[in-house]
């Protein structure tokens, strides 16, 4: 079954660092990879998305970075804020050209003050 | 413009009744996704679904387990005798066709088995 290997399970950054979570992946129908926000007590939230005819996507302090050869993109916080606190999921397309993506088991980030 | 709407937010169920959870997704998707997240875990892939179409149930429990989305109306996770083990949240998300950039997920339905 296609997976979607996520690092780490858990991470704990001090309040003005980076945060960098990272993702790999085996063979996709295309290349497309989104991240998702999940806060306590709600649903994920589609945060930032790289289609891979560029390396890296840079929204505000929320960047991915995607290494096609190694099938491993990463996302990168800046200047991490308590708000950050959250479950992060990668994602990537089913190889079943199917319209699913398979989702990462999350990162549960925690920004301290 | 209303987003996927879930309900109920908060489910009760005593073991053995019948839990019904509902999703309505957003306006011009046609394509529905059923999760389950357990406390401190991600989510779990149940059922992929189009407008009267099960496209994928590779994640569905054989038993007790189905689900629908029919020409008119929400789209319907059924659980039947339910059992302390289905306490969970559960999520829906919905796209367009090719779902592929970017799923909407509802706010979820918290299901609780006593």
């Amino acid at each position: 079954q296609q997976q979607v290997k996520q690092s780490p399970q858990s991470l704990i950054v001090q309040k003005g660092g980076i945060s960098i979570i990272n993702c790999a992946y085996e063979n996709t129908a295309f290349d497309y990879f989104p991240w998702y926000q999940q806060f306590p007590g709600k649903g994920p939230a589609l945060l930032i998305a790289i289609r891979p005819d560029v390396s890296e996507k840079k929204e505000g302090r929320f960047t991915i970075s995607f290494n096609k050869s190694a099938k491993q993109f990463s996302l990168h916080i800046m200047d991490s804020q308590p708000g950050d606190s959250a479950t992060y999921f990668c994602a990537a397309p089913s190889m079943n050209r199917d319209d699913k993506i398979i989702f990462g088991k999350g990162t549960r980030l925690h920004i301290l003050p | 413009n209303a987003g996927v709407m879930q309900n109920p937010r908060h489910l009760v169920r005593r073991r053995g009744q019948e839990a019904r959870l509902r999703c309505s997704p957003m306006k011009g998707h046609s394509h529905v996704y059923w999760y389950r997240q357990l406390p401190e875990e991600g989510l779990k892939f149940m059922v992929y679904l189009q407008k009267e179409n099960i496209i994928d149930e590779s994640g569905m429990p054989k038993e007790r387990f189905s689900a629908e989305f029919p020409k008119e109306g929400p789209s319907i996770l059924r659980i039947q005798q339910v059992v302390r083990g289905d306490s969970a949240a559960y999520f829906c998300a919905s796209s367009p066709p090719s779902g592929l950039y970017g799923y909407t997920f509802g706010s979820g339905t918290r299901l609780t088995v006593v």
